[in-house]
């Protein structure tokens, strides 16, 4: 089945800098890749997704980048705010099954 | 839409007390999944289904648990019965289409087993 690995586990910054997310997958066929943010104590919400058939994706402060061949797809916050800290998941879909979900990495943001 | 709608929000209940747990899928999503989350393991996948069909319930942990789809608007996650180490919170998440689509989460239900 899909194996999903993501890093950092955690990750520290300070407010106005960028923060990157990296994610790996195993299976080559899987073609669909969202983005969750979860605040503390709150559910996983959906914050961008990005298909197979496209290399980047923007959203405001949120950018998804994916690359098929080494299969690997990042998250990019730029400018971060307080309010961006939380956990956010990658997750990754090849068709045969379900979802399968990174272990999740905790940002930080300090003022 | 209200979204999905978990009941109840927290459970507090002695080992060996049966437990369960509701989930309402946002009107016309054929799939409803029902997770677990813990910090140990992140979110597990416990089972899922389509049209109130059950797909895979490979992720059950065990006996103890199961869970039924009555009809298209209702689910339930029971434990029979419960321990400590149940003690998670439990996400129900419904989705139009399978995969390829987004997945909506409830609110959750933390469950507490002493």
């Amino acid at each position: 089945g899909e194996n999903v690995e993501q890093h950092p586990s955690t990750l520290s910054v300070q407010e106005g800098d960028s923060a990157v997310i990296k994610c790996t997958y195993s299976d080559s066929a899987s073609n669909y890749f969202p983005w969750y943010k979860q605040e503390l104590g709150k559910r996983p919400q959906l914050i961008i997704d990005i298909r197979s058939n496209v290399g980047e994706k923007k959203d405001q402060r949120i950018a998804v980048t994916l690359n098929k061949t080494a299969k690997h797809f990042s998250l990019h916050i730029t400018e971060t705010q307080p309010e961006d800290s939380a956990v956010y998941f990658c997750a990754a879909f090849s068709g045969y099954s379900t979802l399968t979900f990174g272990k999740g990495t905790m940002l930080l943001v300090s003022p | 839409d209200a979204g999905v709608i978990q009941s109840p929000r927290h459970e507090v209940t002695e080992m060996g007390q049966e437990v369960t747990l509701r989930c309402k899928p946002i009107s016309g999503h054929d799939y409803l999944f029902w997770y677990r989350q813990t910090m140990m393991r992140g979110l597990e996948l416990l089972i899922y289904f389509n049209n109130n069909v059950p797909i895979d319930d490979s992720g059950m942990p065990e006996d103890r648990f199961s869970a039924k789809m009555p009809n298209a608007s209702f689910s339930t996650l029971k434990i029979q019965p419960s321990e400590p180490r149940d003690s998670a919170v439990y996400f129900c998440a419904s989705s139009l289409g399978q995969g390829g689509s987004p997945l909506h989460f409830g609110n959750g239900t933390r469950l507490t087993v002493t």
